[in-house]
């Protein structure tokens, strides 16, 4: 079964503007990440923080993590054209490291 | 180095007959996981491999489901009797170490189609 839940489930913006999504999750977690996948493709890891963490960032991307509420956001800052794609968050549950996956939030950035 | 390579790219099978789908992780990785991705259910972890431990089987939907490793290295994954709701895309990981805090590394998928 699903553990996180991603809104919204789909984002059209501009390019240059910001994309914020969120991730809610159920059980608790060692970590959280993110992943992006291209249409037809394989996902690629964007970026891991962990459960004691609150926020990490890594080039135009910044992730927030607060534990108490259950929740993660992904902030993509002046996005490309070449950002469109899905983006996914996923938790650890410190059950041997399988990944359990949102559904994802499909990113359309218009050039 | 090389990414994770897996085969067929695409399948296409009747119903009711086996599949094998092949996943060649990293070199050096010792974690190996399938998950499947259809548009009903979203990315379903199936099961997971680490170096010589039993693998953790508990994602595989049916016991027409299995997945061996050999070798530490390449897994395969098959599927007897295969079933209509069986199409999906099956993407292959691999990690260096055990546990969430390593980053996987996907495959491109095989991409199955039961007719």
């Amino acid at each position: 079964s699903q553990q996180g839940e991603e809104d919204p489930q789909a984002l059209s913006i501009q390019e240059g503007e910001n994309a914020t999504m969120n991730c809610s999750y159920k059980t608790s977690i060692n970590n959280l990440q993110w992943y992006r996948q291209n249409s037809g493709r394989g996902l690629v890891h964007l970026i891991l923080i962990r459960s004691n963490e609150r926020e990490k960032h890594s080039g135009r991307l910044r992730v927030t993590l607060d534990t108490s509420k259950k929740s993660s956001s992904l902030l993509i800052t002046a996005s490309r054209a070449a950002d469109t794609a899905s983006y996914f968050c996923a938790t650890d549950n410190n059950q041997g490291g399988k990944l359990i996956f949102g559904q994802g939030t499909e990113l359309s950035v218009k050039p | 180095g090389a990414g994770v390579s897996q085969s067929p790219s695409n399948k296409v099978t009747e119903k009711g007959k086996d599949v094998e789908l092949r996943c060649d992780p990293i070199s050096g990785h010792t974690a190996l996981y399938w998950y499947r991705q259809s548009l009903g259910q979203g990315l379903e972890f199936l099961i997971y491999f680490q170096g010589n431990s039993a693998p953790d089987k508990s994602g595989l939907p049916s016991d027409r489901f299995s997945a061996e490793r050999t070798g530490g290295s390449v897994s395969t994954l098959t599927i007897q009797r295969t079933q209509q709701e069986d199409s999906a895309v099956y993407l292959c990981a691999s990690s260096p170490g055990q546990g969430g805090y390593y980053e996987q590394y996907f495959g491109p998928g095989t991409r199955l189609t039961v007719t």
